[in-house]
């Protein structure tokens, strides 16, 4: 079946620092694939997404594109603030509507 | 408008003892999924209600686990004769599904806490 493979944390950066975090995608079809974050104590809400090959989601300084080639959606960003602490999620939808997501990657920004 | 509500927030329960847990989806919204999860793990899917149907059961981890949805709206997760390992976040989510599209933004509630002792 589907499924989300996501970089292990936990990551720990300094303020303004390169992030990655690496996803990848299995699945038969052709998915819509998310990044969605958790903030301490809150709930999960949807940072950035991307429907189609090639796509470029962004939000927040985020980024990740859709490669079918290589059948990922690393989450970049070039320079992390202490805010950015946080889970981050990377998830699938097929076409039968259901939703796999990955483990999560813990990242704290450290000032 | 409102988003997804949970409650309650917050449950301690004894081991096997039943528990119910709801969730009050976005309006209009037409599609609820249930999630848990557990202590330093991801999000594992549980159920997901297409209406008040619910064409996948598959991440129900055992036969103590049940959902209904009803009207369409409000879903009730319930869990039978509790034991310690189902202690977790309880997540619900809803969304707008357009016909066949894989476009399908989910919006979260902020959880239930079960805790059994």
């Amino acid at each position: 079946g589907d499924s989300v493979t996501q970089m292990e944390g936990p990551v720990t950066l300094s303020e303004e620092a390169f992030l990655t975090i690496n996803c990848t995608y299995t699945a038969t079809g052709y998915p819509s694939l998310f990044w969605y974050v958790q903030y301490p104590g809150e709930g999960l809400q949807l940072l950035l997404k991307a429907t189609k090959a090639d796509d470029k989601g962004s939000n927040k300084g985020f980024e990740a594109t859709y490669r079918k080639e290589t059948t990922s959606f690393h989450l970049e960003k070039g320079s992390v603030q202490v805010s950015d602490s946080a889970v981050y999620f990377c998830a699938l939808s097929d076409r039968n509507n259901d939703m796999r997501f990955g483990a999560g990657t813990r990242l704290t920004v450290k000032p | 408008g409102a988003g997804v509500s949970q409650s309650p927030s917050n449950k301690v329960t004894e081991k096997g003892k039943d528990v119910e847990l709801r969730c009050d989806p976005i309006s209009g919204h037409t599609a609820l999924y249930w999630y848990r999860q557990s202590l330093g793990q991801g999000l594992e899917f549980l159920i997901y209600f297409q209406g008040n149907s619910a064409p996948d059961k598959s991440g129900l981890p055992s036969d103590r686990f049940s959902a209904e949805r009803t009207g369409g709206s409000v879903s009730t997760l319930t869990i039978q004769r509790t034991q310690q390992e189902d202690s977790a976040v309880y997540l619900c989510a809803s969304s707008f599904l357009q016909g066949l599209s894989s476009y399908n933004e989910q919006f979260f509630g902020p959880g239930t806490r079960l805790t059994v002792l």
